[in-house]
């Protein structure tokens, strides 16, 4: 399978406990993007990344999330001290520099449950 | 910031009929996309306009980017049950792009 892959799939854990998440892109998708979707509503930009460089974050990421994509392939989202605000589906998506805005291939998610 | 609106929220059409789903942005878009998520899965892209009054079809589907870039719709033609799922568009800003809330389709057989 070469599409984005992400792990874990479903995640479930006690408030305050912190959690990581990882993302592994299409190889050679040089832009990876995080987003986070709840029930009944759009994915939620949350940040995005060219290569290794994390080029913007929503207003929405409190200082609680973290994100990483060290060496320009995958990616990791680590949320600390999780509340049950933070429930939802976390969604990874990828996309080539082929044109400005070329379409974004998502992966399947992770599944956080806070309780 | 840009807002990113869709209607209906929910649509339930009998096998056959017609469906259309509306995006509505607060700024004018340089570019939309429109993307299907069915149930239990994750977004599929589905198209990308950029121009205006752009018109774009794929078999059954037609999309159109408004002449004023600020709305754009999605029409399904005789609808059938592989069709069912949420259709969200997403507009462009800066480099990434802001999803509406969806339209959550249900087909009827």
């Amino acid at each position: 399978d070469t599409g984005v892959s992400q792990n874990p799939r479903h995640k479930i854990t006690k408030r305050g406990q912190n959690v990581t998440f990882r993302c592994d892109p299409i190889s050679e998708h040089n832009r990876l993007y995080w987003y986070r979707q709840t029930l009944g509503q759009g994915p939620e930009f949350l940040t995005y990344f060219q290569n290794e460089a994390q080029l913007e974050k929503s207003r929405l990421l409190s200082d609680r999330f973290s994100a990483e994509r060290p060496k320009g392939s995958f990616s990791t989202l680590e949320i600390q001290r999780t509340e049950q605000g933070d429930s939802a589906m976390y969604l990874c998506a990828s996309s080539s520099r082929t044109g400005v805005n070329s379409e974004a291939f998502f992966g399947q998610g992770t599944r956080l449950t806070v309780v | 910031g840009q807002q990113v609106m869709q209607i209906p929220q929910y649509q339930h059409v009998q096998e056959g009929e017609d469906f259309t789903t509306y995006c509505n942005s607060s700024t004018t878009l340089s570019n939309i996309q429109w993307y299907k998520q069915r149930p239990g899965g994750h977004p599929v892209f589905l198209i990308q306009l950029v121009k205006s009054g752009e018109v774009k079809k794929q078999k059954r589907l037609t999309f159109q980017f408004g002449e004023a870039k600020k709305n754009s719709s999605l029409h399904i033609t005789a609808t059938q049950t592989t069709d069912v799922g949420t259709y969200f568009c997403a507009g462009l800003r800066g480099q990434n792009f802001v999803f509406g809330p969806g339209t959550r389709l249900s087909v009827l057989p």
